[in-house]
């Protein structure tokens, strides 16, 4: 069956240090997303991609980046990780328009 | 994209229809309502959309008010393991797929 799958489900690293988190989708989307969801709230949007080489930036983009050299993966790097950036990160993938997202099972990220 | 309001928790009876509300007073001609759900640590899961026809699937049905001020979800036959938050959102199909995010409904289900 088609997925999207997250690595790694949690990471601990220190303040200054680069940080990539892997999404992976075998659906063959065009779209994908990172969101981070901090203790209870609902998600912000941090990047997203419409197709290979195409990357936005979305509500909360600052200190994050992405880059898109295929269909199938969009890895997220924090440049120098922040205690601020402590949060759940949900990747996200869908084909467009109407269609339903489907999301990952997160990577809980604790920046000390 | 408009915005919604929810209220913060509800609690429903086990085997009991939840009905959960959501106001999107500001809501525009061609944006839709979607419902999603997250289950405690999990990544949000679609339930149903809709634009103003009542929707219904597997999961659940959607009311829509005709104005298209409010709807509510429905959860026919609720289990303990629709205990969740459930998120309303409109968006507009055609943009992109930035969905804004509210902090939801806490529903409980109790046995």
């Amino acid at each position: 069956d088609a997925e999207i799958t997250q690595s790694p489900r949690h990471k601990i690293t220190e303040t200054g240090r680069q940080v990539t988190l892997a999404c992976h989708q075998t659906w063959n989307h065009n779209n994908m997303f990172w969101y981070r969801q901090d203790l209870g709230h609902g998600l912000r949007l941090i990047h997203y991609s419409y197709g290979v080489q195409d990357t936005n930036k979305g509500e909360v983009s600052d200190g994050y980046s992405v880059s898109r050299s295929n269909t199938e993966d969009l890895p997220l790097t924090l440049e120098s990780a922040a205690s601020s950036q402590t949060s759940v990160y949900f990747c996200a993938s869908n084909q467009g328009g109407s269609t339903e997202a489907f999301f990952g099972q997160g990577t809980r990220l604790t920046v000390v | 994209d408009a915005k919604t309001t929810q209220p913060p928790s509800m609690d429903c009876a086990e085997g009991r229809a939840a009905n959960l509300p959501c106001n999107h007073s500001t809501i525009s001609g061609n944006e839709y309502v979607y419902w999603y759900r997250q289950i405690h640590s999990q990544g949000p899961q679609y339930i149903i959309h809709g634009l103003k026809n009542n929707e219904t699937n597997e999961m659940a049905s959607l009311i829509i008010t005709e104005d298209r001020k409010s709807s509510t979800l429905i959860l026919p036959h609720a289990t303990l393991r629709d205990t969740a938050v459930y998120y309303c959102i409109v968006r507009v199909i055609v943009s992109n797929y930035q969905l804004i995010w509210g902090a939801g409904t806490k529903l409980i289900i109790k046995p």
